[in-house]
């Protein structure tokens, strides 16, 4: 199993450029996460999606999008990206609320720098 | 005040000392304790899981919870250059749908051989 991955692993945008993250994961997990990570901020959830078709806004979601069309996928999307979105971005997946441990699994990261 | 606080670091020891990592947090409905553990240009893996208050031992690492005091700990035993990473704390209320995880902000380990 390759867990979870993620696409692109490195992008370098001009301000107001869009673009679309992808993460996949072959665990058939029910839940996903997209999440920030900056220098002092620690992790930060943007959104998140529960089941196929599902998503809800996390702690910083202003300026993304999300689509959970497969089960297996999650994208994020940047409409008009911006110097503030620099950032490292992780998709983290989650069996389901069965699981007690509410263990997340977490992709390699894709390091983004808007100009 | 932060929901979660972690101690900033970085933090340097030499091979073999006991590392002691720690968070605090302010939050009394937060059961679900984790330590997280991430590489450099990685992301990270779960190192250790506690539910509620108590000690969980594996291997050289234990995990010990306060929730009397909101703090939670990570006890590295004999410390190993392998262990250098950041450690990130997190916690949940609950593990449903909705469950989310706080993270504290991680603090950056250096073991010296």
């Amino acid at each position: 199993n390759a867990g979870v991955t993620q696409t692109p692993k490195f992008r370098v945008l001009k301000t107001g450029q869009s673009m679309t993250l992808l993460c996949a994961q072959d665990m058939n997990h029910e839940y996903m996460y997209w999440y920030r990570q900056d220098p002092g901020m620690g992790l930060r959830l943007i959104h998140y999606s529960v089941g196929e078709g599902t998503t809800a806004k996390g702690e910083v979601p202003d300026g993304y999008n999300v689509s959970r069309l497969k089960k297996q996928n999650f994208l994020l999307g940047l409409e008009s990206a911006a110097p503030s979105q620099t950032s490292v971005y992780f998709c983290a997946s989650r069996r389901d609320s069965r699981v007690p441990r509410g263990e997340q699994y977490f992709g390699p990261g894709t390091r983004l720098t808007v100009t | 005040q932060k929901e979660v606080e972690q101690d900033p670091g970085p933090l340097s020891v030499p091979e073999g000392a006991i590392v002691s990592l720690n968070c605090t947090y302010s939050n009394s409905a937060f059961q679900y304790f984790m330590w997280y553990r991430q590489y450099s240009r990685k992301g990270p893996e779960l190192l250790m899981y506690t539910y509620s208050s108590g000690n969980k031992e594996d291997g050289r690492f234990t995990a010990q919870v306060d929730k009397s005091s909101k703090y939670i700990s990570l006890f590295i035993r004999d410390s190993q250059p392998s262990d250098s990473a950041t450690y990130l704390c997190a916690m949940s209320h609950y593990t449903g749908a909705n469950s989310k995880l706080t993270f504290g902000k991680g603090i950056t380990l250096s073991v010296r051989p």
